[in-house]
């Protein structure tokens, strides 16, 4: 199916630092990037997102940057806590003419955040 | 707001009957839901796009006789696998979306429905 891509399927940090998870997007037509965090067991939720003409977002501890030349986009958090440990997914907003938009989830990647 | 809610949250099942999962909009009208499916240590998969009042669109591969699915009204749908077989066994993750979200795009996802089948 249908997916957009990740660079790193696992992604270990110790506690303090910061991360950055990295995903490819695959249509350059997509004008709108969401990132999630999804908990063991449970759904995504949402974590910050960036429209296509944008480059950079900040929110609180994270940031995403686009870069719509390479087809990139990435999720930076700062001082990561052992609450931040998760599965990461980027999501690319697929446009489908009259009917809603849908998305297009990466593979994925589990942040594991050491003591 | 935009809370999403999804029943039962796990159900186990014997090969050959058929489950019924609810996706509720607790307090937003969504005339549009989406159903995903996610295998263990793998990424969410569109399966169907339920529009209120209409029939379903269908992802390539997955089969609508299969995954039968009913949007009744704008605070409901459900996602019936029928025939159920050990290879459904899932993790099955509704959303809901509202125009009035970020970007007029914003899907709100519910807690997932965990389903295994004997």
């Amino acid at each position: 199916g249908e997916s957009v891509g990740l660079h790193l399927p696992t992604l270990s940090v110790q506690e303090g630092d910061n991360s950055i998870i990295n995903c490819a997007y695959s249509n350059s037509a997509s004008d709108y990037f969401i990132w999630y965090k999804q908990e063991s067991g449970k759904g995504p939720q949402f974590i910050i997102d960036i429209r296509s003409n944008m480059d950079k977002r900040q929110g609180q501890r994270v940031t995403v940057l686009l870069n719509k030349t390479v087809k990139h986009l990435s999720l930076q958090i700062a001082a990561t806590q052992p609450g931040d440990s998760a599965v990461y997914f980027c999501a690319e907003n697929r446009r489908r003419g009259g009917a809603t938009n849908k998305l297009i989830f990466g593979t994925g990647t589990l942040l594991a955040v050491q003591p | 707001g935009a809370v999403v809610s999804q029943h039962p949250s796990w159900v186990i099942c014997k090969s050959g009957t058929s489950v019924k999962i609810e996706c509720r909009s607790l307090d937003f009208q969504a005339t549009t839901m989406f159903w995903y499916r996610q295998f263990p240590k793998q990424s969410l998969m569109l399966m169907a796009t339920s529009n209120e009042g209409s029939k379903a669109t269908y992802e390539q591969g997955v089969e609508k006789d299969k995954f039968l699915i009913n949007h009744a009204s704008l605070t409901l749908s459900t996602l019936t696998v029928t025939s159920a077989h050990p290879e459904d066994s899932s993790f099955y993750i509704c959303s809901a979306h509202s125009p009035s979200g970020r970007a007029g795009n914003e899907q709100f996802f519910g807690p997932g429905t965990r389903l295994t089948v004997l």
